[in-house]
C-alpha cells in the first residue's frame, strides 16, 4: 500500500492561495491520485483527481511531477468557508465499465486547514 | 438523487457485544466501500465490495466483517467489541469514471458514530 504523509495543519487568511503537498514515495504504476474535504459531521466529497503533470477544475488545481512521488493541492483565493480537512488518497484503478475494484485505498492523515479573516 | 444513507447515525454499545451498520448506496452504484475514522488515526479504509463480492480488504481483525446484498446496499458487523472500536464509520458509493475522475468518484454517507463503553 501506498503511504502517504501530509501536514497535520495548516493557517491561511482569506483571499490568499494555499498549497498542501501530499508525499507518497512508494505509489504504484495504476494508482491515482484524488484529494477530498470534509467539514465536521459530514463524509468527504471529492475535489480533484489526477495521475500526472497539473490538472485543473473550478475550485482547485493538481500538480504532480514526473517521479510521482509527491502531489500537491493547490486552492486559489480560499474563504472561511474553505476551512475543512483535506485528504490525500493514492489507489484505485481505471474504472471500466464492470468497476471492479477500486484497489486498496490509502488515505493520508489529513490536513486541517484553517481560514482566518 | 438520493446520496448515501447510512443507519443508524449514532449508537451505544457496550464492550463483548456486536454492532450490524448500514448503508444504502446512491442508485445506479455497484460499489461500496467501509472506512473508519478516529482522531488517532483518521481514514482507514475497511473494504469494498462490488457485485456481492469483497474486492479489497484493509488492514483490521476478522471481527470486522461485511456483506453486499444484490440491491447493492451493505452491511458491516463488528463482533466482540472493543473500547477501541469507537469511531465514525463510513461508508461510501463509487461512481463510473467520468470527466473529473478515471476511477469513479467516491460519495460517503455522513457515517455511523458508533461510541463502545
Amino acid at each position: 500500500l501506498a503511504k502517504t504523509t501530509q501536514p497535520i495543519s495548516m493557517d491561511s487568511y482569506e483571499g490568499q492561495e494555499v498549497n498542501i503537498t501530499c508525499s507518497h514515495n512508494n505509489i504504484a504504476t495504476n494508482d491515482y491520485i484524488t484529494w477530498y474535504q470534509q467539514f465536521p459531521s459530514q463524509g468527504p466529497r471529492f475535489i480533484i483527481q489526477g495521475y500526472k503533470t497539473k490538472v485543473t477544475n473550478e475550485v482547485a488545481s493538481l500538480f504532480i511531477p514526473a517521479d510521482r512521488k509527491s502531489s500537491t493541492l493547490s486552492l486559489p483565493r480560499v474563504s472561511l468557508s474553505d476551512t475543512a480537512v483535506y485528504y490525500c488518497l493514492v489507489g484505485g484503478h481505471l474504472a471500466n465499465a464492470g468497476g471492479t475494484s477500486y484497489g486498496k485505498l490509502t488515505f493520508g492523515q489529513g490536513t486541517i486547514l484553517t481560514v482566518h479573516p | 438523487k438520493a446520496g448515501v444513507t447510512q443507519t443508524p447515525r449514532y449508537l451505544i454499545k457496550t464492550r463483548g457485544q456486536q454492532v450490524t451498520l448500514s448503508c444504502s448506496p446512491i442508485s445506479g452504484h455497484r460499489s461500496v466501500s467501509w472506512y473508519q475514522q478516529t482522531p488517532g488515526q483518521g481514514l482507514q479504509f475497511l473494504f469494498e465490495y462490488f457485485s456481492e463480492t469483497q474486492r479489497n480488504k484493509g488492514n483490521f481483525p476478522g471481527r470486522f466483517s461485511g456483506r453486499q446484498f444484490s440491491n447493492s446496499r451493505s452491511e458491516m458487523n463488528v463482533s466482540t467489541l472493543e473500547l477501541g472500536d469507537s469511531a465514525l464509520y463510513l461508508c461510501a458509493s463509487r461512481s463510473r469514471a467520468s470527466g473529473r475522475t478515471n476511477t469513479g468518484e467516491l460519495f460517503f454517507g455522513e457515517g455511523s458514530r458508533l461510541t463502545v463503553l
